[in-house]
């Protein structure tokens, strides 16, 4: 089946700092790509969707310029946590669909994100 | 807006015994319902779907039915293995069907219910 991962698998960085997230279609073409936040004991919550070559949707509430997306080919995706604080510890999930297939989308293992 | 609302957990089970997760959910028009499955370290993974009202989903020997009248559509497996242990997502879509298929829109979860099988 189709496979995506994300780079790192946590990560922890000091207040102030920004910090990258990947996210990869290993054997497939992504032309959409979801980025969502899952608190503890908390659904997911989808903060973006993001097509190849243009710009990131975000939710309602999401502040674009603090979560930087870049969606620059077909097998990758960056969400940039710009200026972190320690409200933004939280666990990253990515998922990845093909325009052949448009009903599924396949989700990485997620990174978790560790603010002090 | 779209809402969907699981059991919460965690549920613990024996090996061979019978499990129901319970999922509702509250949007607007004929959405499609999913159930995904994330086991310990791994991502999300679609285990299930249905797209109209009475259709089964079935995977793995997990089934879930769309019931419209009760906008449910509850998780079950006869039983369940230690293997079975992981999260359970419930979910919809908003669908559109086009001449290349069906296309669904973003998703909406549930708070997932953890499931533990013990031997």
């Amino acid at each position: 089946g189709a496979v995506v991962s994300q780079h790192p698998s946590w990560v922890i960085c000091k207040s102030g700092t920004s910090v990258k997230i990947e996210c990869r279609s290993l054997d497939f073409q992504a032309t959409t790509m979801f980025w969502y936040r899952q608190f503890p004991k908390q659904s997911l919550m989808l903060m973006a969707t993001s097509n190849e070559g243009s710009k990131a949707t975000y939710e309602q509430g999401v502040e674009k310029d603090k979560f930087l997306i870049n969606h620059a080919s077909l097998t990758l995706s960056t969400l940039t946590v710009t200026s972190a604080h320690p409200e933004d510890s939280s666990f990253y999930i990515c998922s990845a669909r093909s325009g052949e297939q448009l009903g599924t989308q396949y989700f990485g293992p997620g990174t978790r994100l560790l603010v002090l | 807006g779209n809402s969907v609302t699981q059991m919460e957990g965690p549920v613990t089970l024996s090996e061979e015994a019978f499990l129901t997760i319970n999922c509702t959910y509250t949007a607007t028009g004929y959405p499609s319902l999913f159930w995904y499955v994330q086991y310990p370290g791994e991502g999300l993974q679609l285990l299930l779907k249905a797209t109209k009202a009475d259709d089964k989903g079935s995977n793995k020997g997990f089934e879930a039915t769309y019931r419209k009248e009760t906008t449910s559509f509850h998780l079950e497996k006869g039983s369940v293995q230690v293997s079975d242990s992981a999260v359970y997502f419930c979910a919809l879509s908003k669908g559109r069907t086009g001449a290349g298929g069906t296309s669904y829109g973003k998703l909406t979860f549930g708070q997932g219910t953890i499931l533990t099988v013990h031997p």
